[in-house]
């Protein structure tokens, strides 16, 4: 079955303490992000990367950072969680332009 | 600044056909996609306008017009499990993606 899949599904976590949420699509697509999503603020772009070494920024960098060593797996890192990072995360991967994004069941994080 | 303006709530009853629309401002853009969430559940991609004009997927279609700064999702024959929210988004030739605010729609029997 062609998916995302990120984990964990749910993760509480203290002040400080570095984590990493994993994401890996198996559709060898070349595009994946990292979105953010908030009550009121809709779905924000964190990074997004168009190939294997290749990534960006995206609305909301601050505070993570990604790595895209292999085509399907795009981590998400959060080297010094603080509570405003308390959020909704959802990782999708896309073929390209067009062809729409297929979106990871989501990681509920609280930081305490 | 980049923004897209969607309304925050529509309803509507089974069997009723629904307009969502959505404004922007921001240029330079590739395409306007479109993306249902229900409560809980994660966004699944519906539509995708690169050029002005309609297109349609079954009951669903989406409209684009650059010149209007202005694109909409139109739903037929609405059914109940069509209740979940909605959001625009553009992206770019660098595959940044910029989410509206999202609609939640809710269809009454």
């Amino acid at each position: 079955e062609a998916q995302v899949t990120q984990n964990p599904r749910y993760l509480i976590t203290v002040t400080g303490k570095k984590l990493t949420v994993t994401c890996s699509q198996n559709m060898n697509h070349e595009y994946m992000s990292w979105y953010r999503q908030d009550p009121g603020l809709g779905l924000r772009q964190i990074y997004y990367s168009m190939n294997v070494e290749v990534t960006d920024k995206g609305d909301v960098p601050e505070g993570y950072k990604v790595s895209r060593k292999e085509k399907r797996n795009f981590p998400l890192i959060l080297e010094s969680p603080s509570p405003n990072q308390t959020s909704l995360y959802f990782c999708a991967s896309s073929s390209g332009q067009g062809g729409g994004y297929t979106f990871g069941s989501g990681t509920r994080l609280t930081v305490v | 600044g980049q923004s897209l303006e969607q309304p925050s709530e529509v309803t509507a009853v089974e069997g009723a056909i629904v307009q969502i629309n959505c404004t922007y401002q921001t240029s330079g853009f590739y395409g306007l996609s479109w993306y249902q969430q229900h409560d809980g559940g994660a966004p699944t991609f519906l539509s995708y306008n690169a050029l002005d004009g309609l297109e349609e997927t079954g009951r669903f279609s989406s409209f684009l017009s650059r010149s209007d700064s202005y694109g909409y999702l139109l739903l037929q024959e609405l059914q109940m499990k069509d209740s979940a929210s909605y959001f625009c988004a553009v992206s770019f030739n660098t595959d940044k993606l910029i989410f509206g605010t999202g609609t939640r729609l809710q269809v009454f029997p």
